[in-house]
Parts: structure tokens; C-alpha cells; sequence
């Protein structure tokens, strides 16, 4: 059973727009939500998270979204940058006596210059 | 500060034969992750360790895969025999203790033909 869901395989945005992933979670017992970013031929890097008591974080550019009645989460980049062309993963974590760690499938994302 | 490291970086294998991957993680992280990640797919944890114990195995197929952290610092991930279904990218991530931010190293492409 997928308990963390990216129904989007792929987004294209145009520079300087904006560019908002989505994710849905069915567990309510997640602590925490996490974004990780993956280029080609590298390991995913953590790129920003949330706790489950709050309802936004923001980092720079990246501003993640939580929305607990309805399961959703989403991740915001203003403006979206040729950089920022990778696939997201979107992942949940609950602590049991060490974070367990649920990813997503991912979306890759283009943007075009 | 170096990344986690991971060996080989490809592999090809016949199936029904055995094949290893290593990792060292980042000095002092106490955590260490092994991770399936099959193409299209999110990472699935396969095992998670806290320094040479074994946290977590419950996804790994534990009549063909095994893993060991016999010192808590570097860890091996073995296949034996191996399964065309288990051509995927193997990922190794490490964190340090109580951290929700994992590392990953840059993963091991296996290919079963």
C-alpha cells in the first residue's frame, strides 16, 4: 500500500514562475514531512521539512505547505529557477525509536528557460 | 566534510548470482539506511541501522538479501542469489542519531539480466 502518494510523474513551469508539487499521505501518525531533490546519477538531498503541528515552513525559495484535514502537502518554488530541474520526492517520517522514513514515487520537474 | 560513499557505482549480473555493495557513511553518523529504489519508484527501505544493531528489517527479503555493520561505521549489502526483479538502484543514506535529515550516497545501479 503506497502511504505517500505523488499522483504527478511530471510538471513543466516556465522560468520565473512558479512551480507547486503536491503529495497525499493516508497515515495520521507521520511527525514530520520532508522534500528531498535527486539530479541524475546522485543520491536525493534533503531540501526542506515540516512538522506535523505546523501548517507552513519556508526556505528561501521553497515553501512547504501542510494540510493535515485533507492529507496534502505541498511544496511551492518562487521563481523557479533551469536549476531547479530534478525529480522531488516527497517522503514521511515517524519517530519509533528512530525516524522511519516513507518516499513518494517523485516528480520531475522541468522548468524552461 | 566527505559524503557517504558507495561501491560500486554499476553492476551487472546474470541471475542466480550473488553480488555485494558497500558504503561507508558520513564520520559519527550513527545511522545507516540501505534503500531499493526501482525505476519509476520511490527508495523502500530494505534495513536501518543505529551504530551495529538492526533497527528495522521488516521490507528486506531476508532469503536472498542480507546485511551486516559488523563495526557500526561501514555496512555491505549482499544479494544471494539474485532475482531479474531485483534490478533497481540500491541506496545508502546515514543520519546522525535523533536526525530526521538523512545523506545519501550516490547509489549503486544493479542490473539482473
Amino acid at each position: 500500500d503506497q502511504q505517500v502518494k505523488q499522483n504527478s510523474p511530471s510538471l513543466s513551469v516556465q522560468e520565473g514562475r512558479i512551480s507547486i508539487l503536491n503529495c497525499d499521505y493516508t497515515n495520521s501518525m507521520f511527525d514530520y514531512f520532508l522534500w528531498y531533490k535527486k539530479y541524475p546519477a546522485e543520491g536525493p538531498t534533503f531540501l526542506i521539512s515540516i512538522s506535523s503541528i505546523k501548517d507552513k515552513n519556508e526556505d528561501g525559495r521553497f515553501t512547504v505547505f501542510l494540510n493535515k484535514s485533507a492529507k496534502h502537502l505541498s511544496l511551492h518554488i518562487v521563481p523557479s529557477q533551469p536549476g531547479d530541474s530534478a525529480v522531488y520526492f516527497c517522503a514521511a517520517s515517524h519517530y519509533t525509536g528512530g525516524f522511519k522514513t516513507i518516499f513518494g514515487a517523485g516528480t520531475r520537474l522541468f522548468v524552461k528557460a | 566534510e566527505a559524503g557517504v560513499a558507495q561501491s560500486p557505482r554499476y553492476k551487472i549480473i546474470e541471475k542466480r548470482q550473488s553480488v555485494a555493495f558497500w558504503c561507508n557513511p558520513i564520520s559519527g553518523h550513527a545511522t545507516l539506511y540501505w534503500y531499493q529504489q526501482i525505476l519509476g519508484q520511490g527508495p523502500k527501505l530494505l534495513i536501518q541501522f543505529q551504530n551495529n544493531g538492526v533497527v528495522d528489517d521488516s521490507q528486506l527479503p531476508k532469503d536472498r538479501f542480507s546485511a551486516e555493520r559488523l563495526k557500526g561505521v561501514d555496512s555491505t549489502l549482499k544479494i544471494q542469489p539474485a532475482k531479474l526483479e531485483d534490478s533497481a538502484v540500491y541506496l545508502c543514506a546515514s543520519s546522525s542519531t535523533g536526525s530526521l535529515e538523512q545523506y545519501f550516497g550516490p547509489g549503486t545501479r544493479l542490473t539482473v539480466t
